[in-house]
């Protein structure tokens, strides 16, 4: 069974420029979630979606946001690219609703500069 | 608001050196307890979710407990391959709560041979 597929692995963006960043859950997860890791800030929790609604969203601006579509697969958004924004973004799918069991995928590595 | 405190920041054990990681939680209604394991340029992966207090769960080298208010990682025997950083993530109860954990930053192992 495939694992968790995040597209790109690395990109390098320049500030104000926005970003895409795609997530392909494990075959049949309907749950995906996404978080930024960051040295200082370890993971912090960005957004879940399940059956393409958005279920809960952490404490980011509104310039990060993201989508889900009716094969599960997510995408997430970040508008005027901020320095700080330079961060480790992982996407994460689950089978069930409710469980902290979370598939993380390699994660896609963004550097601002 | 739910935090996560890990301690030690980072651990050097010699192969063999029997040691614990700690995980010390505050959240305003515990549904789940988990240990995660981060190699690096990987995403983390699942090793143990804990519900109650006095739960203990086994893997290999690894034993993982729980009281009301932290949980321990005890490795026994470590090998080099147990070389990770270790993460630990709450989840709380609440239709809101989703699957949305809140991560500590982490306790960064290295079993030297």
């Amino acid at each position: 069974k495939a694992g968790v597929t995040q597209t790109p692995r690395y990109l390098i963006k320049t500030r104000g420029q926005q970003v895409t960043l795609s997530c392909s859950p494990i075959s049949g997860h309907r749950s995906v979630s996404w978080y930024q890791q960051t040295p200082g800030q370890g993971l912090q929790f960005l957004f879940e979606y399940f059956s393409e609604t958005q279920r809960n969203k952490g404490n980011f601006p509104g310039r990060f946001s993201g989508r889900q579509f009716s094969n599960s697969r997510s995408e997430m958004n970040v508008s005027t690219l901020e320095l700080g924004d330079s961060a480790l973004y992982l996407c994460a799918s689950s089978s069930q609703a409710y469980t902290g069991e979370l598939f993380f995928g390699e994660g896609s590595r963004l550097t601002v500069l | 608001e739910d935090q996560v405190t890990q301690s030690p920041e980072a651990l050097r054990l010699q192969e063999g050196e029997s040691s614990s990681l700690n995980c010390s939680y505050t959240v305003s209604g515990l549904r789940g307890l988990f240990w995660y394991r981060q190699d690096p340029g990987k995403g983390p992966e699942f090793l143990f979710t804990l519900y109650s207090a006095g739960e203990e769960k086994e893997k290999e080298r690894l034993k993982a407990t729980l009281t009301k208010k932290e949980s321990f990682l005890h490795i026994t025997a470590p090998k080099p391959e147990d070389s990770a950083t270790y993460l630990c993530a709450v989840q709380a109860v609440g239709e809101t709560s989703g699957s949305r954990l809140t991560f500590g930053e982490g306790t960064q192992l290295t079993v030297n041979p």
